[in-house]
């Protein structure tokens, strides 16, 4: 089946500091999500991109669509201790309406 | 406020019993599903339905079962025959069309843990 290769697995920083992660796909994918789950909680819907090539802004949080649909980034810019969580990049495919496929999820740390 | 409601937040199951977890949703959204978080992973999707009387399995369906008898409603039932039932449990809900984006959205999970 379809598969998302997220990565990293996890980071620790120092506050301040810009974070990138991303997602790779062997396959196509026409909707990329991008969401933060904090402990014991639902995911929370960060940056939504629908075009290929897309580059979309949420505060200190960024996120690209990749050109090939395969691939996409989240970058959070200047993090603060609240960004702590886990990130989950999902994609979605035309014809499987809200199948999203996760990837296995980026647990970032933030020292203070 | 419109939203997701999963109930219970936390549950315990004793083996060979079935338990059901509610999810209920105010938004008038058309398509629900049930997703499976084990620690550490991402999210695994056990039954969908995009109308009512309608579902269909996801990627682990073996020993859940599910109804859609309201579009507001789709409960899930952890049946005796799921071998690794303890997991955390979210209900999601989109809008479909091409003007909703076919975003998704989640509830704040249930805990089941087996006793």
């Amino acid at each position: 089946g379809q598969q998302l290769n997220q990565s990293p697995q996890s980071m620790f920083i120092q506050e301040g500091e810009d974070v990138s992660m991303n997602c790779t796909s062997s396959s196509i994918f026409n909707t990329w999500l991008w969401y933060k789950q904090d402990p014991g909680e639902g995911p929370v819907l960060l940056i939504a991109l629908y075009k290929a090539g897309e580059l979309t802004s949420n505060g200190r949080l960024t996120a690209q669509f990749g050109i090939t649909r395969k691939d996409s980034f989240l970058n959070i810019s200047a993090s603060i201790p609240s960004d702590v969580g886990i990130y989950f990049c999902a994609g979605q495919t035309w014809g499987d309406t809200g199948k999203l496929i996760f990837g296995q999820g980026t647990t970032l740390q933030v020292k203070p | 406020d419109g939203g997701i409601t999963q109930s219970p937040k936390y549950l315990f199951r004793k083996e060979g019993q079935n338990v059901t977890l509610s999810c209920e949703q105010n938004l008038n959204h058309d398509a629900m599903y049930w997703y499976r978080q084990d620690p550490g992973q991402g999210l695994r999707l056990i039954y969908y339905s995009q109308i009512v009387n309608d579902f269909q399995k996801g990627d682990i369906a073996e020993g859940y079962s599910v109804s859609r008898e309201k579009k507001e409603s789709f409960p899930l039932t952890v049946t005796s025959a799921q071998k690794n039932p303890t997991a955390f449990y979210l209900c999601a809900s989109i809008k479909q069309g091409p003007l909703s984006g076919n975003t998704i959205y989640f509830g704040e999970g249930s805990w089941l843990t087996v006793v």
